[in-house]
């Protein structure tokens, strides 16, 4: 158990429609970053937020949005979902900005649009 | 930009053979080097580290040296169990924490 929590495991969608993906992080960190992996994309980076504010961004939509809350969970929004967005979601936390820090990474929401 | 090159798999080997996962990539700086493991149904997992050239991650029988020479990160692993079937990743980690990772490659061990 890596200590970061993804919810939900599993979700089905429509094209169109919008959803919410949520991530806890491990005690402690301050760090949250949102990747995507798909068979033809591989593991993508999309976002990272530390203490709140964004940090980095990666290849992600302008349809997709994503923010860190005071208590430092972190949602991921996806909206006018396509079936190409039909992917694994991850969520990962990490303590700090040092180099060589680890990150842990929750079990993902595998998202599938149909 | 910063990228890492796997060799594509599947690799399918017997247990106990040796396994290697050729691992190469291209940054700027001076980047920190990682390999993840994959299971069926899970999230990624630390497998090993590296943070400045010449240095040796190992963990689980697994050994990989940070080549700055050749950009490299192979992965070994002596001899492999059925246990080792999983997905490898190599990734890098340049400024700001983010992580940069290789296509993947499957690893089946038969009995």
């Amino acid at each position: 158990d890596s200590g970061v929590t993804q919810t939900p495991k599993h979700l089905i969608t429509a094209t169109g429609q919008r959803v919410t993906l949520r991530c806890s992080p491990r005690s402690g960190d301050l760090s949250v970053y949102w990747y995507q992996q798909s068979l033809d994309q591989g593991l993508q980076f999309l976002i990272q937020y530390y203490n709140g504010e964004e940090r980095a961004k990666g290849n992600i939509l302008e349809r997709f949005s994503a923010q860190q809350f005071p208590d430092l969970h972190s949602e991921l929004n996806l909206s006018s979902l396509e079936l190409g967005d039909s992917a694994l979601y991850f969520c990962a936390s990490s303590s700090g900005q040092e180099r060589g820090t680890e990150a842990f990474f929750g079990q993902g929401t595998r998202l599938t649009v149909v | 930009g910063n990228s890492v090159t796997q060799m594509e798999g599947p690799v399918t080997l017997s247990e106990e053979a040796f396994l290697t996962i050729n691992c190469t990539y291209t940054a700027t700086g001076y980047p920190s080097l990682f390999w993840y493991v994959q299971y069926p149904g899970e999230g990624l997992q630390l497998l090993l580290k590296a943070t400045k050239a010449d240095d040796k991650g190992s963990n689980k029988g697994f050994e990989a040296t940070y080549r700055k020479e050749t950009t490299s990160f192979h992965l070994e692993k002596g001899s492999v169990q059925v246990s080792d079937s999983a997905v490898y990743f190599c990734a890098l980690q340049a400024a700001g924490n983010k992580l940069t990772f290789g296509g993947g490659t499957r690893v089946l061990v038969k009995p």
